[in-house]
């Protein structure tokens, strides 16, 4: 079975600055897509980016990035220029490439002060 | 492109009742899913489906919860009877296909009294 960890249940950053979130996995699986979702306040989970694991290059998605460091089993993601409506909670997930359960972590809230 | 409905909104009942959920996915979307999300966890994969059949539903609780999706386009989900642990809100997703991206509605809270 795979796990999935976000370690800080809440961060908060200045408009502008930046700011990483974490998350660890645990799988024997080699092969496999990792995701970041992000659910606003208003409730609707939207994908933010993904990166599969046999790919070294780093997921980057306009001001959204990734640290993928598949030996550690870590997924960070980076937000720079943080904007106010990037105030939200974010989830890490994980799904094997051969099989079915996308499994999320327990999300990290993140809030943007103006 | 219209993205996934789902229905209600919000439902208050008591413990005991049924209730229902209603999901329609992106058209032309094989796989569907029912996540539940406890307040202030992550959601868990309750069933699965590509097109009408069932992929996976190891952690759908099958004593009082079920699912079809019979024409292999909408679906429902029911509780019966709803538990006081039950309540969460329930997340409909939808994707091309089994490890694609999946799309979600804006969820159904459910609050068992």
């Amino acid at each position: 079975a795979q796990t999935v960890t976000q370690s800080q249940p809440e961060m908060s950053v200045q408009e502008a600055e930046t700011v990483t979130l974490s998350c660890t996995y645990d799988t024997s699986e080699n092969n496999y897509y990792l995701f970041w979702y992000k659910q606003p306040p208003s409730r609707q989970m939207i994908l933010v980016i993904r990166q599969e694991a046999y790919k070294q290059q780093n997921a980057t998605e306009n001001r959204f990035s990734v640290n993928f460091q598949k030996a550690a089993k870590s997924f960070s993601l980076k937000i720079s220029d943080s904007q106010l409506g990037d105030t939200a909670m974010y989830f890490c997930a994980f799904i094997p490439y051969a099989g079915n359960m996308l499994t999320f972590g327990g999300g990290t809230r993140l809030m943007v002060k103006p | 492109e219209a993205g996934v409905a789902q229905s209600p909104r919000y439902k208050i009942i008591e413990k005991r009742q049924s209730v229902a959920f209603w999901c329609n996915p992106i058209s032309g979307h094989a796989t569907l899913y029912w996540y539940q999300q406890i307040l202030g966890q992550g959601p868990k994969l309750l069933i699965q489906f590509q097109n009408n059949g069932v992929v996976d539903d190891s952690q759908l609780p099958k004593d009082r919860f079920s699912a079809e999706r019979l024409k292999g386009v909408d679906s429902t989900l029911k509780i019966q009877p709803a538990k006081l642990e039950d309540s969460a809100v329930y997340l409909c997703a939808s994707s091309v296909n089994r490890v694609g991206e999946q799309f979600f509605g804006p969820g159904t809270r459910l609050t068992v009294l």
